[in-house]
């Protein structure tokens, strides 16, 4: 079965990074695409983008653009989100999840998720 | 941007049908998929483009789409169904995945 486990939480200081990361088992892993949301303390999922596990190929939201990378290691089936320069309202938790695309196509979607890893950013 | 109106709330009695909608301009032509979070959980696929079920989701559980909205019904509503519920989808002309901000089921 399809199983993504995440990092365990981190408490940063203002202006930090944080790297989360994802380990996926059970699927060919570089089959698929890694996504990554996040959920702001009783507010709704916000996408942040994905990357192709087959070839690195990356899609970010544009208001991450300049903040954040995301990559992968085949070798392991491990993706990981780097989050540069954090602000106290990127506390959140943040879910990896499977990203599904068609055969020549954009990733759309996303099946299976991570259990979350709770950022939590102070000053 | 392309942008997915939810409403914050619904409420339904125990065995009845709850119908949740997704507004978005012209959602019809786009595949829309809907998750399901529980508290202190992370999302979970109900039901993906519009209308199709992932193994293990029951049959209680359908979408539709057509013209600016798009709707998942839940039949014979449960304790168990009290949830969040997002709509998602992926704008093509901004290559982005955009959510819906979820609606609250409650029972009543």
């Amino acid at each position: 079965q399809v199983h993504l486990v995440q990092s365990g939480a981190e408490v940063k200081k203002t202006g930090a990074s944080v790297k989360v990361s994802c380990r996926g088992s059970g699927y060919d892993f570089s089959w698929f695409g890694i996504a990554w949301v996040r959920q702001a303390p009783g507010q709704g999922l916000e996408w942040m983008g994905w990357i192709s596990a087959y070839d690195g190929q990356t899609n970010y939201a544009q208001r991450f653009q300049d903040r954040v990378t995301m990559t992968t290691d085949t070798s392991t089936n491990t993706a990981v989100m780097e989050l540069r320069s954090l602000r106290s309202d990127d506390t959140a938790v943040y879910y990896c999840a499977r990203a599904l695309r068609p055969i020549s196509g954009r990733y759309r979607s996303a099946d299976f998720w991570g259990q979350g890893t709770l950022v939590t950013v102070s000053s | 941007s392309y942008v997915l109106t939810q409403p914050p709330s619904e409420s339904v009695a125990p065995g009845q049908t709850a119908r949740i909608t997704c507004g978005g301009d012209n959602v019809g032509s786009k595949s829309v998929n809907w998750f399901q979070q529980k508290p202190g959980q992370a999302p979970l696929l109900i039901v993906y483009d519009d209308v199709n079920r992932p193994s293990g989701i029951p049959e209680r559980f359908s979408g539709s789409n057509s013209g600016n909205t798009a709707t998942l019904a839940i039949s014979r509503v449960e304790a168990g169904d009290e949830a969040d519920y997002y709509c998602q989808v992926w704008d093509r002309k901004s290559d982005l995945w955009v959510f819906g901000g979820g609606t609250k089921l409650t029972l009543l």
